[in-house]
């Protein structure tokens, strides 16, 4: 079983969604958690962060983290045609092993 | 301000020759990595060099070395590339471990 888990999709929605995105970890030593963004053809670039459980919001974006389920989300609200692109989350305990989901392949239909 | 920068974009190779994939940062960040991108499968984590001079594996180390030149400047290397080392390479910055990773615009490689 790999660390952590996501599905890969792919999910399409409409323009002005709420998009959910979840992934589920395995190791109780994780304590970082990320949502990373990659266009196609691009490299991945850091959309959200956060720190233990709790939750973190920026703009349309809300990160989860549930600890006792081992559970982590992402919402996307009122979601746009850009927002179209590939999802990764991650986790790692402190060190520079940087655990990854396959990602989750996101469209936005106008 | 360039960030991680990669060359090259995209190699062909035939099986058994040998490249370098040349990964430089201008943010002066301690930790560097290198990992592979295969559909099916995310990102998985090669080498990663925790500071100046020293360098450990990821998960997937076979066929592959590093070096860390300098601060700026991480390179990795396959001797004798293989059909399955066909990927998408990324390289990675950090101040820390616990820091965002950055990361460059990937390398397309393939092993014919």
């Amino acid at each position: 079983q790999k660390e952590v888990e996501q599905d890969p999709g792919p999910l399409s929605v409409p323009e002005g969604a709420i998009v959910s995105l979840n992934c589920t970890y395995s190791n109780s030593a994780f304590q970082y958690f990320m949502w990373y963004r990659q266009y196609s053809r691009k490299g991945p670039e850091l959309l959200m962060y956060t720190y233990s459980s709790g939750n973190k919001e920026d703009g349309r974006f809300t990160a989860q983290v549930d600890k006792s389920s081992k559970y982590i989300s992402l919402f996307i609200r009122d979601s746009q045609p850009s927002d179209s692109a590939t999802y990764l989350c991650a986790s790692s305990g402190g060190s520079e092993k940087l655990v990854f989901g396959k990602g989750t392949k996101l469209t936005v239909n106008p | 301000n360039a960030g991680v920068t990669q060359t090259p974009k995209f190699q062909v190779l035939k099986t058994g020759q040998s490249m370098t994939l040349q990964c430089a940062q201008d943010m002066n960040h301690n930790s560097m990595y290198w990992y592979r991108q295969d559909p099916g499968m995310g990102l998985r984590l090669i080498y990663y060099s925790a500071s100046e001079g020293t360098t450990d594996k990821g998960e997937v180390p076979n066929g592959y070395n590093v070096s860390r030149l300098n601060k700026r400047e991480f390179s990795l290397r396959l001797e004798s590339a293989a059909p399955s080392q066909t990927s998408v390479y990324f390289c990675a910055s950090s101040a820390g471990p616990k820091d965002t990773q950055y990361f460059g615009p990937g390398t397309r490689l393939t092993v014919l």
